[in-house]
Parts: structure tokens; sequence; C-alpha cells
């Protein structure tokens, strides 16, 4: 599974709209970009998942360039409950074969 | 609802004894399953992929003699952790994939502390 690179931490305000950056520079042709979403003391949750270009489901926006070596995730206008560890990950049906979990960022959203 | 299930959600053991956890699918028939393992503030890091009717796939540094893993049916797979030790106290988290197979759902995940 490609490697991912993601910043430790964000810090961000309620009401504003958090972007998450991840670097996978050695994504593969057939591997998708996958985003959960992770509170203390639970489990993942899936977020979005994408291959090109933009996905927006209900609660977030995936932006991945033409070369996909990296990809966002945009929250927009984030509360108190959104603070959490995200997580980015790549690879083939991502989601669906055993997964290779990065070190995450942690999002801290502050009154 | 949630999809996943665990038990307990958390349990405390002395050493040396054997806890066992459970994960279920509730809505869904899994072949595999997979368990995680994740410490304070640390990332999840897999454990083994269970797999119903056969042997579970371990990762690597991971004893297969300590983590028993038995999928018992389509939609129950558990972990023991045999002569359970402090530094095995974790947060254990299992997962299934989605019917359709592009996704995982996990469950709420089991704190085992181990005094």
């Amino acid at each position: 599974l490609a490697k991912t690179t993601q910043p430790i931490s964000m810090d961000s305000y309620e009401g504003q709209e958090v972007n998450i950056t991840c670097s996978h520079n050695n994504i593969a042709t057939n591997d998708y970009i996958t985003w959960y979403q992770q509170f203390p003391s639970q489990g993942p949750r899936f977020i979005i998942q994408g291959y090109k270009t933009k996905v927006t489901n209900e609660v977030a926006s995936l932006f991945i360039p033409a070369d996909r070596k990296s990809s966002t995730l945009s929250l927009p206008r984030v509360s108190l409950s959104d603070t959490a560890v995200y997580y980015c990950l790549v690879g083939a049906g991502a989601a669906g074969n055993k997964l290779t979990f990065g070190g995450g960022t942690r999002v801290l959203v502050k009154p | 609802g949630a999809v996943v299930s665990q038990h307990p959600s958390w349990v405390i053991c002395k050493s040396g004894t054997s806890v066992k956890i459970e994960c279920r699918s509730l809505d869904f028939q899994a072949t595999t399953m997979f368990w995680y393992r994740q410490f304070p503030k640390q990332s999840l890091m897999l454990m083994a992929t269970s797999n119903e009717g056969s042997k579970a796939t371990y990762e690597q540094g991971v004893e297969k003699d300590k983590f028993l893993i038995n999928h018992a049916s389509l939609t129950l797979s558990t972990l023991t952790v045999t002569s359970a030790h402090p530094e095995d106290s974790s947060f254990y988290i299992c997962s299934r994939r989605s019917g359709s197979g592009d996704t995982q759902y996990f469950g709420p995940g089991t704190r085992l502390t181990v005094l």
C-alpha cells in the first residue's frame, strides 16, 4: 500500500473550513484514496473515498489533483464535534482490503 | 445504526489470564474480518485477517499463539488474548468489508486493561 504523509495536528475554530492535505507520492494506478474519522475510544468511521478530481458527500469534500500524488479533505464549517483524528489511506479498493493506517491528523476545533 | 458490534466494550483482567473479545457483523455475512490494535495516542495497527472456515492470517510480528482468532461463523469472529500481560493492554478494534467491498465498517472497540 502506498505510504501517506499527513500533518500531525491542526487547530481550527467553530464555523471555519478545515482542509487536511495528504501526500501519497507512490500511489498506484488502481489505488483509491479513503479518509476515516476517529473519535477517542471509538472505531474509525468512513468519511469519503475518491479516485480523481472531486468527490463531495453530506459531510466532506475530497479534492484530488490530476497527478493524484496528494489529496485534500475539506470539512466545511466545522463544529466542536468534529474534533477527532482523521486518517488518509491509499490502496486498491483501499477500504475493502487490509488497511495500513498512517499517523493521522489530530484536528482540534475550538469554540 | 451500527453494523459491527464488539463485546465487551471494556475488560480488566489479571496478568496471566485469557480474555476473549467478540466481533459481530450485524447485518451482513462476512467471510473476512480484520483485527486491529491501537495504543494510546497511536494509530491503528493491523494484527490479523480473520477468515471464515480457515486459519487467520497474522501480520508480521504478531504472535498467533498469543492472539487466537476464530471465525466461527459468517457473523462472528473472536480474538482471544492468552496469558495476558500488562503490555497487552490496548484498544482492540475489528472491522469488516462493506457489501460492495470498497469500504470497511469498524466496531466500537474493546478496551483491555491487564493488571
